[in-house]
């Protein structure tokens, strides 16, 4: 399966400014995919990325908050703007299993707090 | 749009006995997925299961799947320590490659 590099691992920032969280894959990949973790919950996904087009966000998540880029196939960065407290939150990286049978790889996650 | 109901939300056991956690799907799958996810860690893909009334095994791990394809359980027998963590299906339904998942079941394993 495939393996991904996130970072930072965590961070603490201050609310008005912004964190770029990078997703290195040490293999070419179609979609990658962004979600949220708040603390003791579920996984929610934000966006999926595919190289060369717009990521294409699910509901309640929109471009202006959580800019997303995917300039080649195993590298994707997603941005969150203007946070606030309710930011704070695990965000992960995610890419398809490679062949049948597999499931989902996911980055070490990034554990961001909002001051 | 799909949901996945899993329960219970935690579960605390001795060290040794059984586990077991559930899911429910509102809509007819094409498959589930279970993951592990440690504390401070990130869920990894433990199996998948597809065909109707599916049984796995890996080790003390137990993966069902029922036979109208909208609920699934994972049993562990005799926890250990090692089992600690938070454990999440997740299902596809459709055409769909993306997984909505569960809430999760917290297992806490006391020694």
């Amino acid at each position: 399966s495939a393996v991904i590099s996130q970072k930072p691992s965590r961070d603490i920032c201050q609310r008005g400014t912004s964190l770029t969280i990078q997703c290195q894959v040490d293999s070419q990949v179609t979609m990658m995919f962004w979600y949220r973790q708040q603390p003791g919950q579920s996984l929610t996904l934000i966006a999926t990325a595919n190289q060369g087009s717009e990521a294409t966000y699910e509901s309640g998540f929109v471009i202006d908050k959580f800019p997303i880029s995917r300039p080649n196939l195993t590298f994707s960065t997603l941005t969150v703007s203007n946070m606030s407290p309710e930011d704070s939150s695990i965000y992960l990286c995610s890419v398809q299993g490679q062949g049948m049978g597999y499931g989902y790889t996911f980055g070490s996650g990034t554990r961001l707090t909002v001051v | 749009g799909q949901q996945v109901m899993q329960i219970p939300q935690y579960q605390h056991v001795q060290e040794g006995e059984d586990f077991t956690t559930y899911c429910n799907s509102s809509t007819t799958l094409s498959n589930i997925q279970w993951y592990k996810q440690r504390p401070g860690g990130h869920p990894v893909f433990l199996i998948q299961l597809v065909k109707s009334g599916e049984v796995k095994k890996q080790k003390r791990l137990t993966f069902q799947f029922g036979e109208a394809k909208k609920n699934s359980s994972l049993h562990i027998t005799a926890t250990q320590t090692t089992d600690v963590g938070t454990y999440f299906c997740a299902g596809l339904s459709g055409g769909s490659y993306i997984p909505t998942f569960g809430r999760g079941t917290s297992l806490i394993v006391h020694p």
